[in-house]
């Protein structure tokens, strides 16, 4: 069956410029997160969705960030006026439900390099 | 504040020298313990998880275990496609209880 999909693999932006990254989960899967991977890092928490709203945005960095999934299904993150430190891997993750399993599904990520 | 702590960053083995991997936690309140793995250029895959102190769970040539403080993902007689980063992630009880806080993992390279 298929996985959780990211689109852009890769993308490559000037500084300043706006960014969005695309996460299809497994289909049936509610719950919904991203992570943030920086080099020799593990990943970091940004935002959980359980069904179309946001649950826990603690983790996003600041205002320039947002996410959204109005359908409950296919979640989009935006980035705008993007800074040399944003670059990183942006990973999503699905699981059947949100609270009380670690089961992520994880995506391949996004990686993101801002010039 | 929930932490994690891994060692040793990277562990370069002869296939089938067989070692362990370790993984130090701080959590008010241990829900459960994950361990992943991550190939390059991958998302991390699940591998175990782990409830409470004296658990083990095993898979393939893999043995995770837990104690209150630390875990050990054990590799016994290990082949080159075992070579991957190994990722612990805990997750506390409470409100955020979706939450992962993951280690920065350990590089482990096989040489055949």
């Amino acid at each position: 069956g298929a996985g959780v999909s990211q689109t852009p693999s890769n993308k490559v932006t000037e500084k300043g410029k706006y960014v969005e990254l695309r996460c299809d989960p497994i289909s049936g899967h509610t719950a919904l997160y991203w992570y943030r991977q920086s080099l020799g890092q593990g990943p970091e928490f940004l935002i959980y969705f359980q069904g179309t709203g946001a649950a826990d945005d603690s983790g996003l960095p600041n205002d320039r960030f947002f996410a959204v999934r109005p359908e409950g299904s296919v979640s989009t993150l935006k980035i705008q006026r993007t800074e040399r430190g944003d670059s990183a891997v942006y990973l999503c993750a699905s699981s059947l439900r949100g609270e009380n399993t670690g089961e992520l599904f994880f995506g391949e990520g996004s990686r993101l390099t801002v010039l | 504040e929930d932490q994690v702590t891994q060692s040793p960053e990277a562990l370069r083995l002869q296939e089938g020298e067989s070692s362990s991997l370790n993984c130090s936690y701080t959590v008010s309140g241990l829900r459960g313990l994950f361990w992943y793995r991550q190939d390059p250029g991958k998302g991390p895959e699940f591998l175990f998880t782990l409830y409470s102190a004296g658990e083990e769970k095993e898979k393939e040539r893999l043995k995770a275990t837990l104690t209150k403080k630390e875990s050990f993902l054990h590799i016994t007689a290990p082949k080159p496609e075992d070579s991957a980063t190994y990722l612990c992630a805990v997750q506390g009880v409470g409100a955020s209880s979706y939450k992962l806080i993951f280690g920065s993992g350990t590089r482990l390279l096989v040489r055949p």
